[in-house]
C-alpha cells in the first residue's frame, strides 16, 4: 500500500538555525497537510496546501513557517530561526482530490531544538 | 468552532479487562467525519476508524468496537479483552466533510493514555 514518507525521522538543530522537514506524499494525492505534536500534547493542525498554494493555516503557522512543493513529489515545511518551543513531532499528511477520502499520515519527524 | 474532548487523561486496566475510551465532540457542521487514531510509544499515528456523520451504525472490528451517538455528540471506543499491546495513546478526532473543501483539517482531542498491565 502506498505510504507518505517523511525524512529525516529525527532532526536535531541548534536554536536559531533554519530547518527543512521533508515529505513525499502519495503520488496521486493533491491535498497536503502539516501537523505538529509537542511532546505529551495533542496533534495540532498547522497548514493545508492545494494547487500550489496554502488553503488554510492555523494561528501557529506564523511568518516563521513556510511550505513548498518544490517538485512533483516533495512537500516541505521550513522553519526559520528555530526556537526551543519548536521542538515537537511534525506529521505530514496527504489525501486524494475529493474530501470524502481520508488523509494518510506519515510516521513523523521528531524535531529537537537545542 | 470544532472541538473534541477526551476527558479521560489516563486509564490503566489489567489485561483481559474491557475498557471504553470516551470522546465528545462539538461542531456546527451537519456533515463531518469522526476518527480514532492509536499512537504507540514509537510515535506514529495509526488510523483505526473513520465514521461519517450520516452513519450512526455501531462498528465492530475484532476486539475493537465504536459507539457513535449523534444525540449526545459522542463517539466512544471500546476494547474488549484488552492486551498489553493495546497500550498506547488514543486520539479521537473530527473533520468537516464538505464536498469540495480543500481544507478538511483534522481536529484532534487531547488523547487518552491507555496502559494495560499484565
Amino acid at each position: 500500500e502506498p505510504e507518505v514518507t517523511q525524512t529525516p525521522s529525527h532532526q536535531v538543530t541548534q536554536m536559531g538555525q533554519e530547518v527543512i522537514l521533508r515529505c513525499v506524499p502519495i503520488s496521486n494525492h493533491l491535498y497536503f497537510y502539516w501537523y505538529r505534536q509537542i511532546l505529551g500534547q495533542k496533534v495540532e493542525f498547522l497548514v493545508s496546501f492545494y494547487n500550489n498554494e496554502i488553503s488554510e493555516k492555523s494561528e501557529i503557522f506564523d511568518d516563521q513557517f513556510s511550505v513548498e512543493r518544490p517538485d512533483g513529489s516533495n512537500f516541505t515545511l521550513k522553519i526559520r530561526s528555530t526556537k526551543l518551543e519548536d521542538s515537537a513531532m511534525y506529521f505530514c499528511a496527504s489525501r486524494e482530490d475529493t474530501s470524502n477520502q481520508p488523509q494518510h499520515f506519515g510516521d513523523g519527524t521528531r524535531l529537537s531544538i537545542l | 468552532a470544532q472541538k473534541v474532548t477526551q476527558a479521560q487523561t489516563e486509564i490503566s486496566v489489567v489485561e483481559k479487562e474491557d475498557v471504553t475510551l470516551d470522546c465528545v465532540y462539538e461542531t456546527r457542521d451537519t456533515t463531518y467525519y469522526l476518527f480514532w487514531y492509536k499512537q504507540p510509544p514509537s510515535g506514529e499515528l495509526v488510523f483505526l476508524i473513520r465514521r461519517n456523520s450520516f452513519d450512526e451504525q455501531n462498528e465492530i472490528s475484532g476486539r475493537y468496537s465504536w459507539n457513535f451517538q449523534k444525540s449526545t455528540s459522542s463517539f466512544n471506543f471500546t476494547i474488549t479483552a484488552s492486551q498489553v499491546v493495546d497500550s498506547a495513546v488514543y486520539f479521537c478526532a473530527l473533520s468537516e466533510a464538505l464536498l469540495y473543501s480543500s481544507a478538511s483539517k483534522i481536529i484532534f482531542g487531547s488523547g487518552t493514555r491507555l496502559s494495560i498491565r499484565p
